[in-house]
């Protein structure tokens, strides 16, 4: 079965330290991954998707097929970072399903 | 604006009482998905609607009802609402499937049932 697991359910660091927010997934297929975030008081919002392999707001994510994960990464962080992170799996070209992981709280102190 | 509208945003309601939550888009989006959060949990799909009158399970289907008779509307029904169905509710919509495209979220709407 296909799952999304977030370990953290909570991340604190001060500002400047790098973050690293750990996804794992299992699924046996090629998997379309994602990460998501939600501020306080706004709409979730896409972040960042492995096959743009892109780096939004200074947030990287590198899918790692051999480990099952998809890591995302900053190297300093910023207050505004402050918000919960969702990581999501998609089945590569089957358009249905999407399956998010349980959400990592970043707090990130001055 | 682009968006996804949600309604109600809140809602109390008693045990057996059916109730409707209705989302729509204007965005001219073929899919469209809800969603449950609950504390822990994350996000769950509930089902998934993939075009006019095409409509899947997801991973929590139970207690709930869907229908896609237009384009833009994609209302949420729970015929007898029970307390495991307090949640926050999500739903979304993208261009194409959930794969590769942007998910774009309403809202929420906040179910209490007593």
């Amino acid at each position: 079965a296909q799952r999304v697991t977030q370990p953290e359910k909570l991340l604190s660091v001060f500002k400047g330290a790098p973050v690293e927010l750990k996804c794992n997934y299992s699924y046996s297929g090629s998997p379309e991954l994602f990460w998501y975030v939600q501020y306080s008081r706004q709409r979730l919002q896409l972040l960042l998707r492995h096959i743009s392999r892109e780096s939004i707001k200074g947030f990287t994510a590198d899918l790692n097929k051999g480990e099952t994960s998809f890591h995302l990464k900053k190297p300093f962080a910023q207050e505004e970072d402050s918000a919960m992170y969702y990581c999501a799996l998609s089945r590569y070209n089957q358009g249905g399903k999407l399956i998010f992981g349980q959400g990592t709280e970043l707090s990130v102190k001055p | 604006e682009a968006q996804v509208t949600q309604n109600p945003r809140y809602l109390i309601t008693v045990t057996g009482k059916k109730l409707t939550v209705t989302c729509s888009q204007n965005m001219n989006h073929e899919y469209m998905s809800w969603y449950r959060q609950d504390p822990g949990l994350g996000l769950r799909q509930i089902y998934y609607s993939m075009n006019v009158e095409v409509t899947d399970k997801g991973d929590v289907p139970e207690g709930y009802k869907v229908s896609r008779k237009e384009k833009r509307n994609f209302p949420l029904i729970l015929e007898s609402p029970s307390p495991n169905q307090t949640s926050l509710y999500f739903c979304a919509s993208s261009l194409g499937g959930a794969s590769y495209n942007e998910q774009f979220f309403g809202p929420g709407t906040r179910l209490t049932v007593l």
